[in-house]
Parts: structure tokens; C-alpha cells; sequence
């Protein structure tokens, strides 16, 4: 059982460029969302999705989009790379709100921009 | 959501009980606290959630004062392997929301050999 599988684990972007961060889960989740963690910080919502075409904004929304066309993805794009979004990204699902259910994670993503 | 307050860290001596404290002094009946912990460089693993009964799995218990204005979270015998960030996390209990978990700064648990 794969879990919550994010790829890539490592990435390092120019200002400016554009990139997407995968994020796949295959326990027919109806939630999922997308989180950053900063140095020494907890975790703050980036995007988040109750099921297939459904998306909305968590905190930090500004410079990310995202999509949900099936249940068991939900990519992340970087539109234009800054350095203020050097972080950990993490992508969770769950089978009903994280809010009332286990939550599962991924790995995360470490991206750095220069 | 109600605020909580977690001490920045805590050391524990591997197989003693490591309690790690919670405050959530503003929480309102419907809430429910959860328990994550974030294993160094990995994503957050739950671990327990409780309304105003004590809980206990595999993993842990939460322990919930009968005001339930704090709660404690006791691994009954740690290891080196529980060091990690542990966050405690109060949420709205309710089915459809589309509500997210808030995650504050946590408690780091070191546990010493």
C-alpha cells in the first residue's frame, strides 16, 4: 500500500521558473491538501480539495494553483519560482475532513529557489 | 478553532513515560483534540484524538482534564525512535466540513539514551 507518494523529494528552481509538484494517494481519499513548512515552523495550508473538480484556498494561497480532475491526484503548480517559497512541502488526503479523520501524509517535497 | 499552548520542548529518558502537556483553555464543546507527531524530515503521522473520554491505542493515550481545558499526551515507554515534534491540534468534530488542520509550533520530545 503506496500511501501518499509525492515526487519529486528534491528540487531546486531559478526565480522565475514554473515547476509542479505531483501528489498521488491510493486509498480512494475524498480530501486532500497541500501544506508548506518553513525552518523551525509548523505546517500552513496552501490548497485543499474535498473530492474530484473541487478546489479551494487555505492560509497561504498566493503564487500556487492547483487541481483535482481525478480522486487520486492533486498537483501543486509553482507559477513563477521565488525565493520566498524555499520550503517543505507536504501533501496529505483523508477519507473524510482531516478534520474529523486520520490524516495521511507524504513524504514531502524539499524545494529550494535561488 | 480553539488556540493551544504546548512547551517548545521536552527531554525524556528512553523507556520512561514521556507526558507531553496541552493548553486549550477557549475550547468549546464540539471540539475534539488531536495528536500529531513529525519525525525529522518525514510528513506528520496521527497518533490519537479524544472529546472529553480518555484514549488509548497502540501508540499512546490522551489523557483530557474533566474541564477539558488541557490535555496530556503519554507514550507509556518511549524510545529513541519517538523523538519528534509532537502538535496538539483542537477541531471542530463535523461531518462534510472542509475545514483543515491547524498545526502551531509544537513540542519538540527528545528522548535520551
Amino acid at each position: 500500500n503506496a500511501g501518499v507518494t509525492q515526487t519529486p523529494k528534491f528540487q531546486v528552481l531559478k526565480t522565475g521558473q514554473s515547476m509542479t509538484l505531483q501528489c498521488a494517494q491510493d486509498m480512494n481519499h475524498e480530501y486532500m491538501s497541500w501544506y508548506r513548512q518553513d525552518p523551525g515552523m509548523g505546517l500552513r495550508l496552501i490548497h485543499y480539495s474535498v473530492g474530484a473538480g473541487i478546489t479551494d484556498q487555505g492560509e497561504v494561497p498566493n503564487g500556487y494553483n492547483v487541481s483535482r480532475s481525478t480522486t487520486e491526484d492533486f498537483p501543486l503548480r509553482l507559477l513563477s519560482a521565488a525565493p520566498s517559497q524555499t520550503s517543505v512541502y507536504f501533501c496529505a488526503s483523508s477519507y473524510g475532513s482531516p478534520g474529523n479523520t486520520e490524516a495521511f501524509f507524504g513524504q514531502g517535497t524539499r524545494l529550494t529557489v535561488v | 478553532d480553539a488556540k493551544t499552548t504546548q512547551p517548545p520542548s521536552m527531554d525524556c529518558a528512553e523507556g520512561r513515560a514521556a507526558n507531553l502537556p496541552c493548553n486549550h483553555s477557549t475550547i468549546s464543546g464540539n471540539e475534539y483534540v488531536y495528536w500529531y507527531r513529525q519525525i525529522h524530515s518525514q510528513g506528520p503521522q496521527y497518533i490519537i484524538h479524544g472529546l472529553k473520554n480518555n484514549e488509548t491505542n497502540e501508540m499512546a493515550s490522551l489523557i483530557i482534564t474533566e474541564d477539558r481545558k488541557s490535555s496530556t499526551l503519554i507514550l507509556p515507554h518511549a524510545t529513541l525512535r519517538d523523538t519528534a515534534v509532537y502538535y496538539c491540534i483542537v477541531r471542530v468534530w463535523g461531518s462534510g466540513s472542509a475545514r483543515q488542520l491547524t498545526f502551531g509550533s509544537g513540542t519538540q520530545l527528545t528522548v535520551l539514551p
